[in-house]
């Protein structure tokens, strides 16, 4: 079963700018995660951002979470066309490493 | 280091056969976890492993099945194959099980005819 919603459901911008992708999720969670996915391909890890935390970087990504609202936000900053991709988000309970996932933001970066 | 290897990468099989597909983990990864993706339902959980264990089962029905093996490599088989079963099948690893970040291989696509 999916945990949550992710919106928009597609995305379609222009090369240098941003991005935003929203996740929310229903059961209580100990991490976040998101992951890219390249035309089916495998799912490459991003960034995990722990139930104690707010706000995490990493190069031009910045994840918001907000667990009273139970909802995340993946910003990519100044957009690529190699940035072009499916977005996942996943999370995580429990001393396991099963993920639940979203359905996923695919994101088209126009050139 | 190596990353996470899936083989096949491709199969067609046959409703009412087997399959069984294979996953090594990144090196010193004793966790292994395995997903279903398809169009309909997206990215599902179906079990995770750590030594030899199977520690947590997706809502599957028995004929998905798998192990792992001492040496952390896992494999999962699917018996009496349904038209449905066709899927891009991924394999994720971790260090244990409080290591959170999942590392996946690039997945096998079974198609089921």
């Amino acid at each position: 079963s999916q945990q949550g919603e992710e919106d928009p459901q597609a995305l379609s911008i222009q090369e240098g700018e941003n991005a935003t992708m929203n996740c929310s999720y229903k059961t209580s969670i100990n991490n976040l995660q998101w992951y890219r996915q390249n035309s089916g391909r495998g799912l490459v890890h991003l960034i995990l951002i722990r139930s104690n935390e707010r706000e995490k970087h990493s190069g031009r990504l910045r994840v918001t979470l907000d667990t009273s609202k139970k909802s995340s936000s993946l910003l990519i900053t100044a957009s690529r066309a190699a940035d072009t991709a499916s977005y996942f988000c996943a999370t995580g309970s429990g001393n396991t490493g099963k993920l639940i996932f979203g359905q996923g933001t695919t994101l088209q970066v126009k050139p | 280091k190596a990353g996470v290897t899936q083989t096949p990468r491709y199969l067609i099989k046959t409703r009412g056969q087997q399959v069984t597909l294979s996953c090594s983990p990144i090196s010193g990864h004793r966790s292994v976890s395995w997903y279903q993706q398809t169009p309909g339902q997206g990215l599902q959980f179906l079990f995770e492993y750590f030594s030899e264990t199977q520690r947590n089962k997706g809502n599957f029905p028995g004929r998905f099945s798998g192990r792992q093996f001492s040496n952390s490599r896992s494999e999962m088989n699917v018996s009496t194959l349904e038209l449905g079963d066709s899927a891009l099948y991924l394999c994720a690893s971790s260090f244990d099980l409080t290591s959170y970040e999942q590392y996946f291989g690039p997945g096998t696509r079974l198609t089921v005819t």
